[in-house]
């Protein structure tokens, strides 16, 4: 069985602050583990995946999230918000045969001028 | 490269009708998903073809929801009668290979879909 719970349904920043989404998972395998993002009527675009490598993975628009075992997160940040980051925000995890994913409830960005 | 295309992007319908959308995956691509997004939530994964065969349908409502892809390309999902509680976001997804927990999903821009 597997799970991911963001901590945040929602954050508010100020353009130019860092960002920081919060992800935790739960997975019976070594899981793979993704962002992704979800502008207003667009689809889900994948921001970076975490497979096993490094543990400090770098996505596009200088996003990065950093894996960590002991405390089974896949937190997402990113030093200096956009007015263009605001949009919904999914964590998803992987780690079952058959590559099912499983979604957090998502994030919700706001980014103030 | 070209994403992964849906139609229509938008379908309004009363319930009791029936609806059709329609995917084209990414060139190459063997496996494809449908997946429905209800307002506020995650999607939830409705169905996964491998080529043309189902791998998993299980949260598939079967006696109002069918899919099929012809050939192992194109996807159509298919609801009839239509019910108020599918309104959602209906996103087709296409990967590589499938099976493998490292392979990457895109997704298409989904179609909104309003029961009334």
């Amino acid at each position: 069985a597997q799970s991911v719970t963001q901590l945040d349904s929602h954050v508010s920043v100020s353009e130019g602050t860092p960002v920081l989404l919060r992800c935790n998972y739960s997975s019976s395998y070594s899981p793979s583990l993704f962002w992704y993002v979800q502008h207003p009527n667009k689809g889900l675009q994948l921001l970076l995946k975490y497979t096993s490598a490094a543990t400090l993975v770098k996505g596009i628009n200088g996003f990065e999230a950093e894996f960590k075992k002991s405390e089974t997160s896949f937190h997402l940040t990113k030093p200096s918000a956009h007015m263009s980051d605001a949009a919904e925000y999914f964590c998803v995890v992987n780690g079952a045969a058959g590559n099912k994913l499983t979604f957090g409830g998502g994030t919700r960005v706001l980014v103030k001028p | 490269e070209a994403g992964v295309a849906q139609s229509p992007r938008y379908k309004i319908i009363e319930k009791r009708q029936s609806v059709a959308f329609w995917c084209n995956p990414i060139s190459g691509h063997a496996t494809l998903y449908w997946y429905q997004q209800i307002l506020g939530q995650g999607p939830k994964l409705l169905i996964q073809f491998q080529n043309n065969g189902v791998v998993d349908d299980s949260q598939l409502p079967k006696d109002r929801f069918s899919a099929e892809r012809l050939k192992g390309v194109d996807s159509t999902l298919k609801i009839q009668p239509a019910k108020l509680e599918d309104s959602a976001v209906y996103l087709c997804a296409s990967s590589l290979v499938g099976g493998i927990p490292t392979d990457t999903q895109y997704f298409g821009p989904g179609t909104r879909l309003t029961v009334l």
